[in-house]
């Protein structure tokens, strides 16, 4: 039972274009939620997160959108650049706490062109 | 960067033979983890641990047993290796509902 979903296994986009990835939770528990970034034979680093009392959060070229009525996330990048190549994985959990286990999608391949 | 250290990086072994792959942690963090990475499946939680000494399963323990004697170490074991346990395995501390992970340990059981 896969409680998160990234249902696209890769995208691509051009250097400068928006990259938008996307993601869905059937768990209406989950009110925590964040975006991991993985370069080949490195670990997971935290990218951005978003607790389900806001709709959206935004840093820098990351913006995370949450619709809650849909159990929906997206993460949109803009301006794309090569270096954000990397799997994205989206996660969540039942509460913003240190003991937190968190449930990931599959993840998503991103590469941006130049 | 919360100073997580796996070993060892990379292994191959043959089914049936015991494993340990250790993680060593040095920001004092009280939560560890260790999640198996496999394509199509993304990352899945195997043990977790809440202290010294106590631990708990994730959603795809069996075959696997953990220990965590120190604050700064989180031992996985994989008691008799099968190939369906050929993965990339990952620590991770956690603080404030974000984890932070190692660099991965690739397991290949032949």
């Amino acid at each position: 039972d896969q409680q998160v979903k990234q249902n696209s296994p890769s995208l691509s986009v051009q250097e400068g274009r928006i990259s938008i990835l996307n993601c869905d939770y059937t768990n209406s528990m989950f009110d925590y939620f964040l975006w991991y970034k993985k370069y080949p034979a490195e670990g997971p680093t935290f990218l951005i997160s978003i607790s389900s009392i806001k709709d959206k959060n935004e840093d820098g070229r990351f913006t995370v959108f949450l619709n809650k009525s849909a159990k929906h996330l997206s993460l949109h990048i803009v301006p794309s650049q090569p270096g954000d190549s990397a799997v994205y994985f989206c996660a969540a959990s039942a509460e913003e706490t240190s003991g937190s286990r968190l449930t990931f999608g599959e993840g998503t391949q991103l590469t941006v062109n130049p | 960067d919360a100073g997580i250290t796996q070993s060892p990086r990379h292994k191959v072994t043959e089914t049936g033979t015991p494993v340990t792959l250790r993680c060593h942690q040095t920001e004092n963090h009280r939560y560890m983890y260790w999640y198996r990475q496999d394509p199509g499946h993304g990352l899945r939680l195997i043990h977790y641990s809440y202290g010294v000494k106590d631990t708990d399963k994730g959603e795809v323990s069996d075959g696997y047993s953990v220990s965590r004697s120190k604050t700064e170490d989180f031992l996985l074991t994989l008691e008799s290796a099968t190939s369906s346990q050929t993965s990339v395995y990952f620590c991770a501390t956690g603080r404030a509902g974000e984890l932070f992970f190692g660099e991965g340990s690739r397991l290949t059981v032949l």
